[in-house]
């Protein structure tokens, strides 16, 4: 049974880089044909597809980021992370992760990691 | 990028009724993939139905889906107390892999 589990500072101060990991346990991230993704939630808001990684390690975000978005992995970790540069208030939100087999949508979330973006 | 309009915004139901969730695309999606998923409050979105119409695993049946191209619908048969919840669309054929704006079913 894949689990995922966010971690990471909840407060970010503005124009600094927030960073957050994905630890994945019950498989691996480079095996099968996954997409492993960042997702966020502002309060009372609707969801914002971040960007993923595959199991094959490539990597694509959501051009509404304006290549602020890096996702990576630390395959000895079984981790994936994010690093969302240059943050503002806009980019307080939950953020999780998730996974999904290609073909599929995502079957299986971390519970989700707060995060602030203020002085 | 697909845009994904979600209709209504909220619905005002009591238990035991029907509710119908609209999910329209900006253009085709292709395969039917599409997807939609429930969230309450505090939890992470849960996956109730993928290709449109197939239930994900432990989905009751009265929850069901439906459409293609452009128009999908999410239809909860007779609403549980513990249905009530936002619902999202959600496509999954083209990235970035937009999701509509939500509907909250909410009790009358």
């Amino acid at each position: 049974q894949v689990q995922l589990q966010e971690s990471g500072p909840g407060l970010v101060k503005p124009s600094q880089t927030l960073s957050l990991t994905c630890s994945v346990s019950g498989g691996s991230i480079t095996s099968g044909n996954h997409d492993w993704t960042w997702i966020r939630q502002p309060a009372g808001k609707g969801l914002e597809w971040i960007g993923r990684i595959h199991t094959t390690g490539s990597t694509n975000s959501n051009p509404s980021l304006k290549g602020r978005v890096i996702v990576s992995r630390d395959t000895s970790q079984n981790q994936f992370s994010l690093s969302l540069t240059s943050v503002t208030a806009a980019d307080t939100a939950v953020y999780y992760c998730a996974r999904r087999t290609r073909g599929y949508p995502y079957d299986i979330w971390g519970q989700g990691t707060m995060v602030t973006v203020s002085s | 990028e697909i845009v994904l309009t979600q209709s209504p915004g909220t619905l005002s139901l009591s238990p035991g009724e029907r509710a119908t969730l609209s999910c329209r695309a900006s253009q085709s999606v292709i395969g039917s993939y599409l997807a939609w998923y429930q969230q309450k409050p505090g939890q992470a979105p849960r996956l109730l139905i993928y290709g449109a119409s197939t239930r994900a695993t432990g989905i009751p049946d009265r929850f069901s889906g439906s459409g293609s191209g452009t128009d999908f619908t999410l239809t909860i048969s007779r609403l549980e107390p513990e249905d009530f919840a936002v619902y999202y669309c959600q496509q999954y054929d083209t990235s970035p892999l937009a999701f509509g704006g939500g509907t909250k079913v909410e009790i009358k």
